[in-house]
Order: structure tokens, then sequence, then C-alpha cells
């Protein structure tokens, strides 16, 4: 059975911290990983790619840990605007779009 | 660029209607999905087509679901007879390779 398992949050931040969180999956054979972002009644849009070696955009870093089956989601200087909830993304075919599951989401609130 | 297209945006029925949830996919991409989204079950894949073919309807919940797609821009998600237990977000998005690209969804309230 397909898991791909993240802390529901909510995790309540204050403006400018630093804030992580982790997703762990089950399933030793997922090829790929992405983060993706949902705001209040809107839609899920991609957040960035995890890649093994890591990759950093910006404010945001994300990693990949192969050996415990978990990616992780690291936001620095945190805004007012990075309120919402992140899903994390598992691919478990060879890279095609048909093998993605979707985490049920970490609810994030940045405080001012 | 017009992203994916979602109609209606919000729908209100009555237990045992029918409801037809329409999508329009970006223009080029090549496979199709449609999800639905709860608070309880957060996002699930209830089928998927590559080149307009349906390759798995495994999510489909029951035979109430089908799902249509008779050309690349164009595909219906139907639901009948509907429940109150159908109630949610029913996203609709698409690819060309592995990034899916969301519509706004569809509010579906059964009443």
């Amino acid at each position: 059975r397909k898991e791909v398992e993240q802390d529901p949050g909510p995790f309540n931040v204050p403006e400018g911290a630093t804030v992580a969180f982790n997703c762990t999956y089950s399933n030793s054979a997922s090829q790929s990983f992405f983060w993706y972002r949902q705001d209040c009644r809107k839609e899920p849009k991609l957040l960035m790619s995890v890649y093994s070696s890591g990759n950093e955009d910006g404010r945001f870093t994300a990693q990949l840990n192969r050996a415990s089956q978990y990616i992780s989601l690291l936001i620095r200087d945190s805004k007012l605007s990075d309120s919402a909830t992140y899903l994390c993304v598992v691919n478990e075919s060879g890279g095609g779009a048909d093998g993605l599951t979707f985490g049920k989401g970490t609810h994030l609130i940045i405080q001012p | 660029d017009a992203g994916v297209i979602q109609s209606p945006r919000h729908e209100v029925t009555e237990m045992g209607q029918e409801v037809t949830l329409r999508c329009k996919p970006i223009s080029g991409h090549n496979s199709l999905f449609w999800y639905r989204q709860t608070m309880m079950r957060g996002l699930e894949l209830l089928i998927y087509f590559n080149n307009n073919v349906p390759i798995d309807d495994s999510g489909m919940p029951e035979d109430r679901f089908s799902a249509k797609m008779p050309n690349a821009s164009f595909s219906t998600l139907k639901i009948q007879p509907s429940e109150p237990r159908d109630s949610a977000v029913y996203f609709c998005a698409s690819s060309l390779i592995s990034e899916q690209y969301f519509g706004p969804g569809t509010r579906l309230t059964v009443t």
C-alpha cells in the first residue's frame, strides 16, 4: 500500500523564523519527489522538486534521505505569505506523472 | 497562458441527481488526472488518462462515478446518482512529463 505521511500541524511560527517539516514514504522504490503548496480554498501548486543531492530555491531548501525514506522542506526567514498547506508528493513510477501519491499536507501558519 | 480550466466552480445539487464536472487540460499536455479532496481523506486520485485513454481507474469509488476523455482538450467526470458523501472539491490536473498542473477545482455539495 502506498503511504506518504506528514505531520498535519498546524505549525505556528513567528515571522522571520526558520521552520522545517518532514515527510516519510513507504515505498523504497520511489523515484522522484516534490513539494506542492496549497492555499486555503485554492488548488495545489508545485513549489519545488526534490533532488537526490538536495536543492535550494531562495528561502526554500528541500532534502531527500533515501536511506531513511523521508524528504524535508526548510523555510528560512519565513514570511506571512508562506502560510499555507504544504503537500509532500512521491512518484513511484519511472518519472512519469502517473504514480504520484500525495500526503495529506502540513498546515503552516506564520504569525506577525 | 491558460491553465487547466474546470467548470462549474461550484455545484450544489440534491441527492439522487446527476452531476457532470468538466475539465479542459493545458494544450499539449498528454496526461489528465481527476482528484477528489476532503478534509478527512486528503487528495485522492480517482482516475487518470494518458493520450485520452483511461490508464488507472482504481481510485473511482464505485459504479456511480464515470469519466470520459473524448479528445485531448476535454474530459468529464460524472456522478449518477449523487450522494451526500460525494461532497468534496474535485480537481482536474494535467501534465506533460512529471509536474502536474491543477485546475481551480469544483466544489460539490450534495444535500
